[in-house]
């Protein structure tokens, strides 16, 4: 069974701050998908980024980046001097395709407070 | 272009009572999914239709829920009768692609209270 943990349950940081959100899952699967989803005070859970298995290359987009290790079976989201506005829950996900659904499985989140 | 909408954003009913749950994909996505997320905990897949057929339901927690996808547009979801573990956030997601290398795009979610 495919698993995803994310065991920071809440980061508080100072704005400017870096703070990385750590991602690890499980799978027997050889071709997966992770994914990231950011979801603000509002409610909705807004796609950040998916990255496939065969793919090991870090990715930034701005000030968020992702570093994606297949060894230790982690990919982990930084956010580079953190705004206000990065304050929400983060869930980092896995795709799991039963040759009928792509399941997607969750994290716990983690919850990001980022201050003045 | 507009995105996953779902209704209504909040419920509280009684336990016993019926509610249904209304999520609306992004126009042109066939996949719709359901999924659940109770008490903090993570975040859970009921189901997946492809147009109007449903390929997966095997995380629908019992035969109180009851899930449609008449036409292949909008889904509904329902619980009858409802009980006070049925209480949660349940969201709705749709994709384009087929397979695996689908990006499920989410509602906001419709947050169920059930006293």
């Amino acid at each position: 069974a495919q698993k995803v943990t994310q065991a920071q349950t809440e980061i508080s940081v100072v704005e400017k701050e870096d703070v990385t959100l750590d991602c690890v899952y499980e799978t027997r699967d050889t071709t997966y998908y992770l994914f990231w989803y950011k979801q603000p005070p509002s409610g909705e859970l807004v796609f950040l980024i998916r990255r496939n298995s065969f793919d090991e290359q870090n990715e930034i987009s701005g000030r968020y980046s992702w570093n994606f290790q297949k060894s230790t079976s982690s990919f982990n989201f930084t956010i580079t001097a953190s705004q206000v506005v990065d304050s929400a829950v983060y869930f980092c996900a896995l795709s799991e395709w039963t040759g009928t659904a792509s399941k997607l499985t969750f994290g716990t989140g983690t919850r990001l407070q980022v201050t003045l | 272009e507009a995105g996953v909408t779902q209704f209504p954003s909040h419920s509280v009913i009684e336990k016993g009572q019926t509610v249904t749950l209304r999520c609306d994909p992004i126009s042109g996505h066939d996949n719709l999914y359901w999924y659940r997320r109770v008490m903090g905990k993570e975040i859970k897949f009921l189901l997946h239709f492809v147009k109007e057929s449903k390929q997966d339901e095997s995380g629908m927690p019992n035969n109180r829920f009851l899930a449609e996808r008449t036409g292949g547009t909008y889904s509904t979801l329902k619980v009858q009768p409802a009980e006070l573990e049925d209480s949660g956030v349940y969201f709705c997601a749709s994709s384009q692609g087929q397979g695996s290398t689908d990006t499920q795009y989410f509602g906001p979610g419709t947050r169920l209270t059930v006293l």
